[in-house]
C-alpha cells in the first residue's frame, strides 16, 4: 500500500525551528517528487515547495525561500522539512504529498498530489 | 505567482442536488488544473487532474472541465459524504498555487 507517514505533533516557541519527517512506503521513493503543503487554522491550503527525492533538488514558494529547508534520506525513504525562526502564524497542519507522476528521473512533475501524509500539527506559542 | 480565485466561497445544497464550483486563474494555465476534496481532520484527496481527468477511485458524479483561465468542478447527485471543502490548484508552472477553497455545506 502506497503511503506517507509523518512525524508527530510539535509544540514550539517563537524563534525556534522544527523538523518534520515524511516516510514513504509501498512505492519507489525516488520516482516521484514530494510536495509540502500547509493549512493554518481557518485558512486554505498553501503550497510550500517540492523536493526531487532522486536528485535532492528543491524549489519553494517565494514566501518560504530562505527559511525552509527540504531534504531527504533515500536509504530510509524519508523526506524532511525544516522551518526556522518560527512565528505564531506558522501554526498549521503540515502535509507531505506525493506527486502523481513518476517523472522524477526526468526532472519533471505533474503537480497533482495523489498520496498524502496524515499531516503534522505544529503549534507555535510563547 | 499565478493567483487562483474560487467561487462561491461557500455553497449550501441538499443531497441529490447538482452543484458547480468555479475556479479562475490569473493567467492562461492551459489545462494544468487540479481539484481536491478536503474534510476536517483528514488529508486532502485528489479528485481531478489535468482539468478533466478523474483520479482512480473517484466516483463518476465528479466532473471537471475548462481550460485557459476558467474551470469548473461539477458534482451531480450529491451525497452526504460530498459535503466538504474543495480546492483548485494550478500546476502550470513550478510554483504551485491553490485557490482559497469553496465550502460545500448541507442545506
Amino acid at each position: 500500500q502506497e503511503q506517507l507517514v509523518q512525524s508527530g505533533t510539535e509544540m514550539k516557541k517563537p524563534g525556534a525551528s522544527v523538523r518534520i519527517s515524511c516516510q514513504a512506503s509501498g512505492y519507489n521513493f525516488t520516482g516521484h517528487y514530494l510536495h509540502w503543503v500547509r493549512q493554518a487554522p481557518g485558512r486554505g491550503l498553501e503550497w510550500m515547495g517540492w523536493i526531487n527525492p532522486l536528485t535532492g533538488d528543491t524549489d519553494f514558494a517565494q514566501k518560504f525561500q530562505g527559511w525552509v529547508t527540504l531534504s531527504r534520506d533515500t536509504s530510509i525513504t524519508t523526506a524532511y522539512m525544516e522551518l526556522r525562526s518560527l512565528k505564531s502564524d506558522d501554526t498549521a497542519i503540515y502535509y507531505c504529498a506525493r506527486d502523481k507522476a513518476r517523472w522524477a528521473k526526468l526532472g519533471h512533475f505533474l503537480g497533482a498530489s495523489d498520496v498524502w501524509g496524515p499531516g503534522t500539527t505544529v503549534s507555535v506559542s510563547s | 505567482d499565478i493567483q487562483m480565485t474560487q467561487s462561491p466561497v461557500s455553497l449550501s445544497a441538499s443531497a441529490g442536488d447538482t452543484v458547480t464550483l468555479r475556479c479562475r486563474a490569473s493567467q492562461d494555465i492551459d489545462k494544468f488544473l487540479n481539484w481536491y476534496q478536503h474534510k476536517p481532520g483528514k488529508a486532502p484527496k485528489l479528485l481531478i487532474y489535468g482539468a478533466t481527468f478523474l483520479e482512480s477511485g473517484v466516483p463518476l458524479r465528479f466532473t471537471g472541465s475548462g481550460s485557459g483561465t476558467d474551470f469548473t468542478l461539477t458534482i451531480t447527485s450529491l451525497r452526504t459524504e460530498d459535503f466538504a471543502t474543495y480546492f483548485c490548484q494550478q500546476s502550470y508552472n513550478e510554483s504551485l498555487t491553490f485557490g482559497q477553497g469553496t465550502r460545500l455545506e448541507i442545506k
